[in-house]
């Protein structure tokens, strides 16, 4: 059983580009959810959801974050307008049944 | 506001011993728990959870203990051995904050042969 997929591992964006984040989740697991770790920081919430629906987005930034999970393919965060702030490592967790969390590998931003 | 909160950033520990990690949490509506093991560059892999209903849970050489009146969480690992050296991060999640995880800040554990 394959892990959690997220593509690409790296990503190097210039400012003001818009930067695409994809997470394949276990099979069998219908949650997805996506988390941000800054540099020397743990990892912080950022949403929380299911095919075609957006559970919980608590932790997304207002202006610029979005994310979907669609009925056919990976889930995406989109970050558009890309600030040097948003330099991170973005993991994505996907569970079966809403407790345990299994993390894929994370895709690591870069914005220059 | 850091509602889980791990106080050592980093423990040393020889081969062999017990490797006890702490950590505090401050929602008293948390009731599962987690901790996760994460090396440079890769995801956190899951080791083990305890729900607020049980004490102690026991995976090998992994046990979580839970003390729900001091708010307080530890991860033993016995015996301690190299291949552990990594960051372990504690994680936390209930009714209020649904099955969103709040984690700590992490503690770089160290093996040393």
């Amino acid at each position: 059983n394959a892990g959690v997929m997220q593509n690409p591992r790296h990503l190097v964006r210039r400012r003001g580009q818009e930067a695409r984040l994809r997470c394949s989740p276990m099979k069998g697991h219908s949650h997805v959810y996506w988390y941000r770790q800054l540099p020397e920081e743990g990892l912080k919430f950022m949403v929380y959801l299911q095919k075609e629906n957006i559970i919980d987005e608590s932790g997304m930034p207002k202006e610029r974050f979005s994310a979907e999970f669609p009925k056919e393919g990976p889930s995406i965060l989109r970050i558009q307008q890309v600030v040097r702030g948003d330099s991170a490592a973005y993991f994505c967790a996907s569970s079966q049944d809403a407790y345990e969390q299994y993390f894929g590998p994370g895709t690591r931003l870069t914005v220059t | 506001d850091q509602q889980v909160k791990q106080n050592s950033p980093s423990l040393s520990v020889q081969e062999g011993r017990i490797s006890i990690l702490n950590c505090d949490y401050t929602n008293s509506m948390f009731d599962y728990f987690l901790w996760y093991k994460k090396y440079p560059a890769e995801g956190p892999t899951f080791l083990i959870s305890i729900s607020s209903i049980k004490d102690k849970n026991e995976d090998g050489r992994f046990t979580v203990f839970l003390n729900k009146s001091a708010k307080h969480l530890s991860l033993h690992i016995v015996p301690s051995q190299p291949g552990d050296s990594a960051v372990y991060f504690c994680a936390a999640s209930g009714e209020t904050s649904g099955s969103r995880l709040t984690f700590g800040e992490g503690t770089q554990l160290t093996v040393n042969p």
